[in-house]
């Protein structure tokens, strides 16, 4: 089982909610990562927290806003979504930024109507 | 030309063949090389990583890294139904003084009894 917990597995939201998906590692990894997987394509990176502070955007419209309260908790908070949003979210964590043991939650299925 | 290529497949084979999964990458200057595993409608799982050049091997599984070649390889022994799931290489890439996993599009296993 993975220690990454990613809730909520799936999520329904129309175009005009405000919705939230959230991570959290109990492994006291520093850095945490948002991914977007359409089906049969390969994660994509959204975000990176390093110790806490974003370190990478990867140019992700603004309807995504990303928050790390603390070293334990990732959020990605949704707002104005577009149906072709709809993708599976996965929450990654490790023990630094170099990366190398990246570690994945069981992911968020979000449906965007 | 992107960073790391995958045969989507999908390769299908039976029970207790020998799999062989590969990628190519084409930064030369890329040192850890990580496979993971997905099953349908979950999170990427870490199988292995190696570092530079040759093999590390874990249970049936063995990785093996040729830089010369830019080529990456992960074999399967004594193939098992549960094996079936999508095979992801990916490699480290440095990003603004992280280093980000790097996925190909990711080979579909089936292994069939």
């Amino acid at each position: 089982d993975t220690e990454v917990t990613q809730t909520p597995k799936h999520l329904v939201m129309g175009m005009t909610n405000k919705k939230s998906l959230k991570c959290e590692q109990h492994m006291g990894h520093r850095a945490m990562y948002w991914y977007k997987q359409k089906a049969k394509k390969p994660p994509e990176l959204m975000f990176v927290y390093s110790y806490e502070k974003l370190s990478i955007n990867e140019s992700v419209p603004s309807r995504f806003s990303p928050e790390c309260p603390n070293s334990s908790l990732l959020n990605l908070h949704l707002h104005a979504l577009q149906p072709e949003d709809s993708a599976l979210y996965l929450c990654a964590s490790s023990q630094d930024s170099s990366g190398n043991t990246i570690y994945f939650g069981e992911g968020s299925w979000l449906t965007v109507v | 030309q992107k960073e790391v290529e995958q045969d989507p497949g999908p390769l299908s084979v039976p029970e207790g063949a020998i799999v062989s999964l590969n990628c190519t990458y084409s930064n030369s200057a890329f040192q850890y090389f990580m496979w993971y595993r997905q099953y349908s409608r979950k999170g990427p799982e870490l199988l292995m990583y190696t570092y530079s050049s040759g093999n590390k091997e874990d249970g049936r599984f063995t990785a093996q890294v040729d830089k010369s070649s830019k080529y990456i390889s992960l074999f399967i022994r004594d193939s098992q139904p549960s094996d079936s799931a999508t095979y992801l290489c990916a490699t480290l890439n440095a990003s603004g003084g992280s280093y980000i996993p790097t996925f190909g599009r990711g080979t579909s296993l089936i292994v069939h009894p």
